[in-house]
């Protein structure tokens, strides 16, 4: 079955600081993998979008990395402000509908707040 | 453009009572996508459409939910006769080309009593 599996589910960090989030995926087989941000009472919105043979994307302060052997990616936000708090979305896509419609398979998210 | 237009924004609606959600995607995209957002569960895509026929529907949890899109600009989804487990956040979004990303509207908050 395929599976998308965030770490950790809530982060708290200060101001300024950088942090990291964590993804893996058991989707197979793959086509490519997106992070989202959805602000509290908004929609996703997409950040960045990586496919098998690409290893990081960068979207300003926000960094995707991924590695498609050990099926796993991260986010790294840079010098993070306050405007960073949201929830981050990793999702992944399989060439063949696996996750249903589309292939997608969502994650829970991590639940990020950025502390002043 | 606007966006995804979804109405309304906010439901507070009595058990048993029928609720239709609306959807307006972008002009031009010809995919469309119900998800249902809870906290327990994450999103998880209820329904499909391409070209305006429904594709995969196998996430719709009940008969009591159903959907439509009767044209190219407006999608509807319906829940008759709800239930208070049905309370959560139910997005539209809409892609144009199969390698584009989706883009969600500002959802439908929906409480069940």
């Amino acid at each position: 079955k395929n599976q998308v599996e965030q770490s950790p589910q809530s982060l708290i960090i200060l101001e300024g600081k950088n942090c990291t989030l964590q993804c893996n995926y058991t989707v197979s087989p793959f086509s490519n993998l997106r992070w989202y941000k959805q602000d509290t009472g908004r929609g996703p919105v997409s950040l960045t979008i990586m496919t098998f043979s690409e290893n990081t994307k960068s979207n300003g302060r926000y960094t995707a990395t991924l590695d498609a052997d050990t099926k796993q990616s991260s986010l790294h936000i840079t010098a993070s402000q306050l405007s960073d708090s949201a929830s981050y979305i990793c999702v992944v896509s399989a060439k063949v509908p696996g996750g249903g419609a589309d292939g997608l398979t969502f994650g829970k998210g991590t639940h990020l707040i950025i502390q002043p | 453009d606007a966006g995804v237009i979804q109405s309304p924004r906010h439901e507070v609606t009595e058990m048993g009572q029928e609720v239709t959600l609306r959807c307006k995607p972008i002009s031009g995209h010809n995919s469309l996508f119900w998800y249902r957002q809870t906290m327990m569960r994450g999103l998880e895509l209820l329904i499909y459409f391409n070209n305006n026929v429904p594709i995969d529907d196998s996430g719709m949890p009940e008969d009591r939910f159903s959907a439509k899109m009767p044209n190219a600009s407006f999608s509807t989804l319906k829940i008759q006769p709800s239930e208070p487990r049905d309370s959560a956040v139910y997005f539209c979004a809409s892609k144009g080309r199969s390698w584009e990303t989706q883009y969600f509207g500002p959802g439908t908050r929906l409480l069940v009593l």
